[in-house]
């Protein structure tokens, strides 16, 4: 089966300039999740979507960030404006249902640079 | 509160030498325990993972992991390592918290000496 794909594999901006990921999970895949990994540091959760449902985006900062899973398949996610601060490697997963048993398979990542 | 703690930041090893990597968790009910590895410039692959039954858990790439309780530990072992081992591995524990969701330790990087 395909695999949770994610583009652009690699963006590069200016601080203050606005940016957006995308993700398409696995087929059949309720669950959605973004999460930030910044250089050394294990990956850390930003929005967690239930088919097009937001169900965790308590570490998300939303001044800056916001996300959304239109009919519940893809997903987007957008910062504006961006900060030097999240330079980072932007990784989506998903699972079957979200729950405990369950796997969360990992795309490949966006990584972004921002100066 | 909740934590994962990967107290090695690097290991190197030689090719064919043994491997243990350490995750410390810091949970209150029973953890559900994963290993991922993470190659440059990929996304994380699951080795393996931890719910309940035998403590000593088998995954892919010849890589276990042992649930030791009483010591919080979910250490990951591999008799003898090969180049392509290389990676940057993550210990995860899976939680409820409202829903269900992972956190992550910071990580080992393995570098496999020829």
């Amino acid at each position: 089966e395909a695999g949770v794909a994610q583009s652009p594999r690699y963006k590069i901006i200016e601080k203050r300039q606005s940016v957006a990921f995308w993700c398409n999970p696995i087929s059949g895949h309720a669950t959605l999740y973004w999460y930030q990994q910044i250089l050394g540091q294990g990956p850390k959760l930003l929005i967690q979507f239930q088919n097009n449902g937001v169900v965790d985006d308590s570490q998300l900062p939303k001044d800056r960030f916001s996300a959304e899973r239109l009919k519940g398949v893809d997903s987007t996610l957008k910062i504006q404006p961006a900060k030097l601060e999240d330079s980072a490697v932007y990784l989506c997963a998903s699972s079957l249902r979200g729950g405990r048993a369950d796997t969360q398979y990992f795309g490949p990542g966006t990584r972004l640079t921002v100066l | 509160a909740q934590s994962v703690t990967q107290p090695d930041i690097h290991i190197t090893v030689s090719e064919g030498a043994s491997l243990e990597l350490r995750c410390n968790y810091s949970y209150g009910a029973t953890p559900y325990l994963f290993w991922y590895v993470q190659s440059p410039g990929q996304g994380l692959q699951l080795l393996l993972k931890y719910f309940s039954g035998d403590t000593l858990v088998q995954g892919i790439k010849g890589f276990e992991a042992e649930f030791k309780r009483s010591q919080s530990s979910f250490n990951l072992r591999k008799p003898s390592v090969h180049w392509s081992d290389a990676a940057e591995y993550f210990c995860a524990v899976g939680l409820t918290s409202g829903t269900y969701k992972y956190i992550f330790g910071t990580g080992t990087r393995l570098k496999v000496l020829a």
